[in-house]
């Protein structure tokens, strides 16, 4: 069965510096999800992506995060300058025309 | 005020039990009502959607929806140790996806111990 994949599974930085997490959403997917889960707590939108753009986006993502689909099979989110409280899961997840979403197993980041 | 209520568990039965989960809800714009199980170290995957109030049967799993009292269920029949997980009860206005600034709104999660 097809899945997301996120990439690493585990990343570990310093706070202040710049991450890039990586996704590859199943491949005739066209709607492109961001949530992460800081532990203990519920998990939490941050974005969704259509068409090359942001479709909507919560309160959570601000300045500091960004998303690209740089090729045809990579969709990535960046955090410019992590902070501590940035530590959490965080999932990828796509969808095609039904309304399905598909998640990955999410890449855990920790910022000392 | 939290929109989404979930005991976190750990609930524990024993193999072949009716386990019931349950989700209250604030938000009365919550149309679209979910389960997700998630399995340690994976992601959330949909295992029932509903729209608005009512009974959906899938196999050994029912949801349940009263939108009455803002409440909702999963209901696993004959439990087997392959069910013990964290199963997620989410909810949206807009969609089974979301569809709008909030995206899916997730309950925090009840871990389920099936015992052999």
């Amino acid at each position: 069965e097809p899945e997301v994949t996120q990439t690493p599974s585990h990343q570990v930085t310093q706070m202040g510096q710049e991450v890039i997490l990586r996704c590859v959403p199943i491949s005739n997917h066209l709607y492109f999800y961001w949530y992460r889960q800081i532990l203990g707590q519920k998990v939490e939108f941050l974005v969704s992506f259509y068409n090359n753009e942001i479709s909507e986006k919560s309160e959570i993502f601000d300045d500091q995060f960004s998303v690209e689909r740089p090729d045809g099979s990579n969709f990535t989110l960046k955090i410019r300058s992590t902070k501590l409280e940035d530590s959490a899961m965080y999932f990828c997840a796509s969808r095609g025309t039904h309304e399905k979403l598909f998640f990955g197993s999410g890449t855990q980041l920790s910022v000392l | 005020q939290k929109e989404v209520e979930q005991d976190p568990g750990p609930l524990s039965v024993p193999e072949g039990a009716i386990v019931s989960l349950n989700c209250t809800y604030s938000n009365s714009a919550f149309q679209y009502f979910m389960w997700y199980r998630q399995y340690s170290r994976k992601g959330p995957e949909l295992l029932m959607y509903t729209y608005s109030s009512g009974n959906k049967e899938d196999g050994r799993f029912t949801a349940q929806v009263d939108k009455s009292s803002k409440y909702i269920s999963l209901f696993i029949r004959d439990s087997q140790p392959s069910d013990s997980a964290t199963y997620l009860c989410a909810m949206s206005p807009g969609g089974y996806s979301g569809g709008g600034a909030d995206g899916l709104t997730f309950g925090k999660g009840t871990h389920l111990i099936i015992q052999p």
